[in-house]
């Protein structure tokens, strides 16, 4: 299996600032990952798939980027509502893999 | 909308078997792969298996094959995650999502059923 390791577990960011979450992968999943946030008590929800495409709805302030084993979801003002755990998941190999996940809380 | 409602909270004893639900609304059930994801108290999310009713064609994950069944009714919209003999290390949040088409991500989510067996 694709080892997805997420750094750092956890970020501590004030409101209004950038968090920057990065997302490695042990091989090349070419631009099949995808983010997803998960708040407490919460299903998590989809952000950004294909590494960069934001699914509909979301606020411009994320972003995706990346490709090959690489990838980095920014946050660029960070909200109240922001502060939740990330996950990265990628689906170019069977089965697909999440990472650890990356907490992002308040400071 | 597209919607996944899942069944409700279970407490079981080790040993008992369970069958969760997850029904789909706003879409074309059959046309769309359905996942299951396992997230055990205070961790990540961990990918089970998928189905696609329209098949119904199924694929579990290496962890998982043999430990869980996976299944669908595409006349009543509904997946289902089974298990035939519960143990405490099954104690989880179990997650239906709805794969997107063509790709493998997870596009839309059910609440989550929380599954406590006690030893």
């Amino acid at each position: 299996d694709i080892v997805m390791t997420q750094s750092p577990a956890t970020l501590s960011v004030s409101p209004e600032e950038r968090a920057t979450l990065s997302c490695r992968a042990s091989q090349s999943v070419s631009s099949n990952l995808a983010w997803y946030q998960q708040r407490p008590g919460q299903a998590p929800r989809l952000l950004i798939y294909d590494a960069s495409t934001r699914a509909p709805g979301l606020p411009a302030r994320f972003s995706g980027s990346g490709s090959g084993t690489q990838f980095t979801l920014t946050i660029s003002s960070v909200q109240s509502e922001d502060f939740a755990v990330y996950y990265c998941h990628q689906y170019n190999n069977w089965p697909g893999t999440f990472g650890q996940g990356t907490k992002v809380e308040i400071k | 909308e597209v919607q996944l409602v899942q069944s409700g909270a279970e407490v079981k004893k080790a040993g008992e078997s369970l069958k969760i639900s997850c029904k789909g609304a706003g879409y074309n059930f059959g046309n769309y792969w359905i996942g299951w994801v396992r997230q055990m108290p205070g961790k990540g999310l961990e990918w089970m298996g998928i189905i696609f009713p329209g098949d119904p064609h199924i694929r579990y994950g290496p962890s998982f094959e043999g430990q869980v069944t996976i299944s669908a009714d595409k006349s009543i919209t509904t997946a289902y995650l089974q298990w035939r003999s519960l143990k405490a290390s099954d104690t989880a949040i179990y997650y239906c999502a709805r794969v997107a088409s063509g790709y493998f991500y997870f596009d839309y989510w059910g609440q989550g059923t929380l599954v406590t067996v006690s030893s």
